[in-house]
Parts: structure tokens; sequence; C-alpha cells
């Protein structure tokens, strides 16, 4: 069946430094890639998409790729800021069925000033 | 209102009780999901609602789970007999469809602890 592998958290990194967290795939046909995030207290919220081969996503400075020919939707950011400490989430859509989501266990992420 | 409410935020039960938990969606969106999030872990796909569709219940872990939708509205989520197992927190979200790239948006959760 479909699924999700993200990297084993915890990522810990100075602020400034640069992020990649990794994200690989295993679908049928072409499904539509999401990252979410939960920063601490709060709910989950999209921070970006794609929904074809080639197209890259992004948002407060985070982008992501997705790449069909490695079957992945790897997270970077340039520069991290303490202020993006969260839990960040890989999900797809199915492509077949009703389109349920599947997420990634989750990736907690900490920035050291 | 503006985004996807849950109450309650928490919920504190003996093992053996039955629990009900609820989720209004934002207004006109047609699908509707339930999620579970145990301590430290992903998120878990428990069931899906997308109009007058019949509901994709393939995630639910045992009978004991069930849930109900409203039309286009407010979901219940059902769990009898609850046990410590169930302990998690239940989230929901809604979207303006499903597939292609449809942004879900969660609520905040209700946690659920059974004693």
């Amino acid at each position: 069946g479909d699924s999700v592998t993200q990297m084993e958290g915890p990522v810990t990194l100075s602020e400034e430094a640069f992020l990649t967290i990794n994200c690989t795939y295993t679908a049928t046909g072409y499904p539509s890639l999401f990252w979410y995030v939960q920063y601490p207290g709060e709910g989950l919220q999209l921070l970006l998409k794609a929904t074809k081969a080639d197209d890259k996503g992004s948002n407060k400075g985070f982008e992501a790729t997705y790449r069909k020919e490695t079957t992945s939707f790897h997270l970077e950011k340039g520069s991290v800021q303490v202020s993006d400490s969260a839990v960040y989430f890989c999900a797809l859509t199915t492509t077949s069925g009703t389109y349920k989501y599947i997420f990634g266990t989750g990736t907690r992420l900490k920035v050291l000033a | 209102g503006a985004g996807v409410s849950q109450s309650p935020s928490n919920k504190v039960t003996e093992k053996g009780k039955d629990v009900e938990l609820r989720c209004d969606p934002i207004s006109g969106h047609t699908a509707l999901y339930w999620y579970r999030q145990r301590l430290g872990q992903g998120l878990e796909f428990l069931i899906y609602f997308q109009g007058n569709s019949a509901p994709d219940k393939s995630g639910l872990p045992s009978d004991r789970f069930s849930a109900e939708r409203t039309g286009e509205s407010v979901s219940t989520l059902t769990i009898q007999r609850t046990q410590q197992e169930d302990s998690a927190v239940y989230l929901c979200a809604s979207s303006l469809g499903s597939g292609g790239g449809y942004e879900q948006f969660f609520g905040p959760g209700t946690r659920l602890t059974v004693l």
C-alpha cells in the first residue's frame, strides 16, 4: 500500500544552519505531496505542497521539490531560526479510492540560539 | 467559525466507558477526516467522509470505533468500551474537496486519556 517514510528525529541545529528533512514515498499513480508543521501547543498546519512531478513548493523560506524519479520530497531551509522549532510531517494523498491522506511519523526539529 | 473546532479539548474517562468526540468542520468543506495521534507518533488515519458518498472506514482499528456525519456538517466519533490503548489525541480535519492536492485544515484535537 501507499506509504511515507521520514527521517528519524530529533534533529538539533544551531540558528542559521542549513536544514534537510528527508521524505520518501511509495504510491501508485501520481500523488500530491505535502509538508505539514506542528508548532508547540498548536495544531497542524500546511507548510507547502506540490501536486505534480518537478513542482517546487515553498513557504516561509522552506522548499521541497517533487522528485518522481527518486520518489522523494525532501524539506530544506537555508537558514533556520529558533522559531522553526516544531514537528514536521510529510504526507501524500492517494490517487485512487477516497483520496485519504497518509502521513509520515513526523520529525522533531529543535533550533538552538 | 473561522476554523475547524473540536470538543471537548480534553477528556478523561475510565476504562470500559463510552466517549463521544465532536468535530465542526469549516463551512462549505465537503470532505472530513478523523485521525489519531498517539504520543510521539505520526497521524493514523481513521475515517473519511466526502459529501453523500459512503465513508471510508478502512482505518478504524476495531468495531468499538464508529463515526457519523450529518450532511456536510458536524461529525461525531464514538469509542465504545474504551481501553487504555485508546489514549491519544484525536484530530479532525476538513477540506474543500478530495484529491488534486486539496489542503486539509486541522482542528486543535481532543486529548483522550483512558485510566
